[in-house]
């Protein structure tokens, strides 16, 4: 089955700029979706078909796919970024929707 | 506005059944496949099981497969799932999450998440 392998943390200070990646085996010629989960609370789509974003979501959350790896970044980061954030794709093989492990985002 | 609402959760004993709900309303609920997505305490999210718009499509996790069954009534915008001989290990948040698309496919993903029912399976 595919897999998908995300950091498990990354930190940030605020201000900066944050990547997460999301490493799969020729990821790139999949389309890769983003989730943001805040604690307590139910994920949220923030990045979809590798770059576009759902209405909503601000233009400070942007990602690209390529080879081996999917990366979401947040420009500008902010306290309220802190969450766990999931890449997710299609796994046509077995028609099986796969997440990756999850990052957990940490705003210094 | 799209809302999912689960229920049916609960504490169980290894071995037992519970039979999950999801309802929806704000869209067309025929028109779209819908997934279940669990979350064990502490951990990532885990793609459970799918159904396609007019159940003719259905996909299970291997972790899940032959134990779970996932079904919808369309007439009633719900969507079930019927989870037997549990395990301590089937422990976790479980989500209803809607697909873009009629039938998951390469070019589908999932949109809307509702806020979860949870499932505790010990003796």
């Amino acid at each position: 089955s595919y897999v998908l392998t995300q950091p498990p943390s990354v930190s940030v200070a605020p201000g900066q700029t944050a990547a997460i990646t999301c490493g799969g085996n020729n990821i790139g010629s999949k389309s890769v979706h983003w989730s943001q989960q805040k604690p307590g609370q139910a994920p949220v789509l923030v990045l979809y078909d590798d770059t576009d974003r759902p209405s909503g979501i601000p233009e400070r959350f942007s990602g690209s796919n390529s080879g081996n790896t999917a990366t979401l970044t947040i420009s500008r980061v902010a306290a309220g970024d802190e969450a766990d954030y999931y890449c997710q794709v299609w796994d046509s093989s077995s028609n099986h929707v796969v997440f990756g492990g999850g990052t957990k985002l940490t705003v210094l | 506005e799209v809302q999912l609402v689960e229920s049916g959760g609960g504490l169980v004993q290894p071995g037992r059944s519970l039979r999950l709900s999801c309802t929806a309303s704000g869209f067309s609920f025929d028109e779209y496949a819908i997934h279940w997505v669990r979350q064990a305490p502490g951990k990532g999210l885990e793609w459970v099981s799918g159904i396609s718009w007019n159940s003719r499509g259905i996909d299970y996790a291997d972790s899940v497969k032959g134990r779970f069954t996932i079904s919808r009534d369309n007439a009633k915008s719900s969507l079930y799932l019927q989870m037997d001989s549990l395990r301590p290990e089937d422990t976790a948040l479980y989500y209803c999450v809607k697909d873009i698309c009629p039938l998951s496919s390469t070019s589908c993903y999932l949109d809307y998440w509702g806020q979860g029912t949870l499932v505790t399976v010990s003796s």
